[in-house]
């Protein structure tokens, strides 16, 4: 079992649509969360950052971390074609540090 | 203020050929992370250096590849011979906080 499961998408929305983007894990050390945006041929860029469990939101995005059932989420709102990209959770704890497959997301105009 | 800058971007070479890839890292950051990153998958720790000491390397397939961080500022990643397999994007990252890691553009290796 992987330390960490992402659907890798494709996904595709319209413009102005609520994104919803998602990781499971396994390892109960985990302690805190992130979120990466990727665009094509760059590297990963870091958009949110949660420590346990709780909501934080920043302007257009929301992560969502639930320890008890092991699951994260990103919210994008009012989703822009500039949104289009690979998002990769990631999550350390105990020393480790592991990322997600990535979700690739397109919105159409 | 510059970010996590790596050359080369892209390189071409023939398989069994050595190859070595430069980062320097963002000024004041101790941390510095080698990644491995397939088509379609995430970055994949090679090793991590805080400061000149490599303190994770579990994952760097030593017969092969080396890294060194002379001074605790750049870093060089070499692979030596290359094989096929190799092809693959390379993302040097640097943080002050374990958490919050900063990316290079990657270099893209071809091997053929």
């Amino acid at each position: 079992q992987k330390e960490v499961e992402q659907d890798p998408g494709p996904l595709s929305v319209p413009e102005g649509a609520i994104v919803s983007l998602n990781c499971t894990y396994s390892n109960s050390a985990f302690q805190y969360f992130m979120w990466y945006r990727q665009y094509s041929r760059k590297g990963p860029e870091l958009l949110m950052y949660t420590y346990s469990s709780g909501n934080k939101e920043d302007g257009r995005f929301t992560a969502q971390v639930d320890k008890s059932s092991k699951y994260i989420s990103l919210f994008i709102r009012d989703s822009q074609p500039s949104d289009s990209a690979t998002y990769l959770c990631a999550m350390s704890g105990g020393n480790q540090f592991y990322f997600g497959t990535g979700t690739s997301l397109t919105v159409i105009p | 203020e510059a970010g996590v800058v790596q050359s080369p971007r892209y390189k071409i070479i023939e398989k069994k050929q050595p190859v070595a890839f430069w980062c320097n890292p963002i000024s004041g950051h101790n941390t510095l992370y080698w990644y491995l990153q397939n088509l379609g998958q995430g970055p994949e720790l090679l090793i991590r250096y805080e400061n000149e000491e490599a303190v994770d390397d579990s994952q760097l397939p030593k017969d092969r590849f080396s890294a060194e961080r002379l001074k605790g500022v750049d870093s060089t990643l070499k692979i030596q011979p290359a094989e096929l397999g190799d092809s693959a994007v390379y993302l040097c990252a640097s943080s002050f906080s374990y958490n919050e890691q900063f990316f290079g553009p990657g270099t893209r290796l071809t091997v053929l």
